[in-house]
């Protein structure tokens, strides 16, 4: 257990739609990251934020944002939603561990669109 | 030219072998190189973590980067089928910056 929790886990929606993703960080880690990992694509940088600012983007949509709230936790956000999106969501925080900044990773959420 | 290239397998071995996984990658700028295991239907989970060029041996696994050649190794000795997973490679800039992943090596070890 990496200490990085996620929900819901799956997700089935249809086309169009919206849905919200949470993620909580492990007990001290300021940064979250989020990335999309889809078969064709593999695991892809979405979004960064640091203590509530947003610190770098990837290769997210306009149709896509975040955010990090006081309490740490963040939310990924998925507007009008296409087939194209179904794929796995992570979310990993990172903290210093043995004098090394290292990314745990969450279980993730599947999302299927419909 | 993907930024990470790493082959995709699958790759299937006798429990006991030696596995060989690696990758390359066109950015002179990273610093950082990891292997990730990621188990079906689970999130990554860190393996080995190397800064800049050298070895990096823990356990049955050992990670190699070369730098001067963009590449990057992970071996694993006396493989179990417990080993049976996707291994991702991975490197970034700094610490605290994002991750570039290569696209995985789906390894199955057969008893």
């Amino acid at each position: 257990d990496s200490g990085v929790t996620q929900t819901p886990k799956h997700l089935i929606t249809a086309t169009g739609q919206r849905v919200t993703l949470r993620c909580s960080p492990r007990s001290g880690d300021l940064s979250v990251y989020w990335y999309q990992q889809s078969l064709d694509q593999g695991l892809q940088f979405l979004i960064q934020y640091y203590n509530g600012e947003e610190r770098a983007k990837g290769n997210i949509l306009e149709r896509f944002s975040a955010q990090q709230f006081p309490d740490l936790h963040s939310e990924l956000n998925l507007s009008s939603l296409e087939l194209g999106d179904s794929a796995l969501y992570f979310c990993a925080s990172s903290g210093t561990t043995g004098g090394k900044e290292t990314q745990y990773f969450g279980p993730g959420t599947r999302l299927l669109v419909l | 030219q993907k930024e990470v290239e790493q082959d995709p397998g699958p790759l299937s071995v006798p429990e006991g072998a030696i596995v060989s996984l690696n990758c390359t990658y066109s950015n002179s700028a990273f610093q950082y190189f990891m292997w990730y295991r990621q188990y079906s239907r689970k999130g990554p989970e860190l393996l080995m973590y190397t800064y800049s060029s050298g070895n990096k041996e823990d356990g049955r696994f050992t990670a190699q980067v070369d730098k001067s050649s963009k590449y990057i190794s992970l071996f694993i000795r006396d493989s179990q089928p417990s080993d049976s997973a996707t291994y991702l490679c991975a490197m970034t800039l700094s610490g605290n910056t994002p991750l570039v992943f290569g696209k995985g090596t789906r390894l199955s070890v057969i008893a």
